[in-house]
C-alpha cells in the first residue's frame, strides 16, 4: 500500500522567512495530493492540492510542487507569518475521488517566531 | 462553508464503558470518515461510510463499530473503552466524487481510565 513520509517532524523560521515541507510518497500510481494544516485546537483545514498532472500550484503566499519522477511533492510558504504556525500534513492519493483511500503523512509542526 | 460538528470537544470515560462519539455534517455528504490522531504517528483511518447504512473498514478499525443511520450523521462506538483508546478522534466529510477533498470536524479528545 502506500506510504507517505513527512520530513522533517518540526520546524521553527523567523517571520518573513520561507518555510519548505517535503513529504515522499511510494506508490507511483498516486496521482492526488492534498495538503492539511491544522491549528492549536482544531481539526486538519484543507489549504492547497495538486493533481499528478500538474506540476506546480500557487495560492497567494502557498505552492505546491510535484516531481512524479521521484515520488516527492513540498508545500512552499513564503513571507511567514506567526498565524502561519500550525501542524502541516500531506496526503496522497490514487484519485481524488472513488474508493481510493487518502494516506497522511505523519505531520510537521511550523512555528513562525515574530 | 462545510461545517462538520463533533458532539463533544473532550470526553473522560472508564476502561470498560461504552462511548459514543457522533458527527454531523451539513452539506449533503455522501462520505464519512472517522479518523483517530495520535504524536507520531499521524491520522489513521478507523471507518468510513459512503451512503446511509454502508460502512468500510478503514486501517485500524478493532475496538470500534460505527452506525450511520442519516446521511448526516456518522457515529463512532467503543463498545468496551480500554486506555489505549486515549487519542484524539476526529470526523471528516466529503462528496462522492471528490473522495478524498475532506473536511474536518475540531476533534474530540478522549480520554479512558
Amino acid at each position: 500500500g502506500e506510504n507517505v513520509e513527512q520530513h522533517p517532524s518540526t520546524l521553527s523560521v523567523q517571520e518573513g522567512d520561507s518555510a519548505v515541507i517535503k513529504c515522499t510518497y511510494s506508490d507511483s500510481a498516486s496521482n492526488y495530493f492534498p495538503w492539511y494544516k491544522q491549528e492549536l485546537g482544531k481539526g486538519p483545514q484543507l489549504i492547497i492540492d495538486i493533481r499528478s498532472n500538474v506540476g506546480e500550484k500557487k495560492d497567494q503566499r502557498i505552492a505546491v510542487t510535484l516531481n512524479k519522477t521521484a515520488k516527492h511533492f513540498s508545500l512552499h510558504i513564503t513571507e511567514t507569518q506567526p498565524e502561519d504556525s500550525a501542524v502541516y500534513f500531506c496526503a496522497a492519493s490514487r484519485s481524488q475521488g472513488g474508493s481510493e483511500k487518502l494516506v497522511f503523512g505523519k505531520g510537521m509542526k511550523l512555528t513562525v517566531n515574530p | 462553508d462545510v461545517k462538520v460538528t463533533q458532539s463533544s470537544r473532550y470526553l473522560v470515560k472508564r476502561t470498560g464503558e461504552k462511548v459514543f462519539l457522533e458527527c454531523v455534517q451539513d452539506m449533503d455528504h455522501e462520505n464519512m470518515f472517522w479518523y483517530r490522531q495520535d504524536p507520531g504517528l499521524g491520522l489513521r483511518l478507523i471507518y468510513f461510510s459512503y451512503d446511509v447504512k454502508m460502512k468500510e473498514k478503514g486501517d485500524i478499525p478493532e475496538g470500534y463499530s460505527v452506525s450511520r443511520e442519516k446521511k448526516e450523521r456518522f457515529s463512532l462506538i467503543l463498545e468496551s473503552a480500554s486506555t489505549n483508546q486515549t487519542s484524539m478522534y476526529l470526523c471528516a466529510s466529503s462528496l462522492l466524487d471528490r473522495a478524498n477533498t475532506q473536511y474536518f470536524g475540531p476533534g474530540t479528545r478522549l480520554t479512558v481510565l
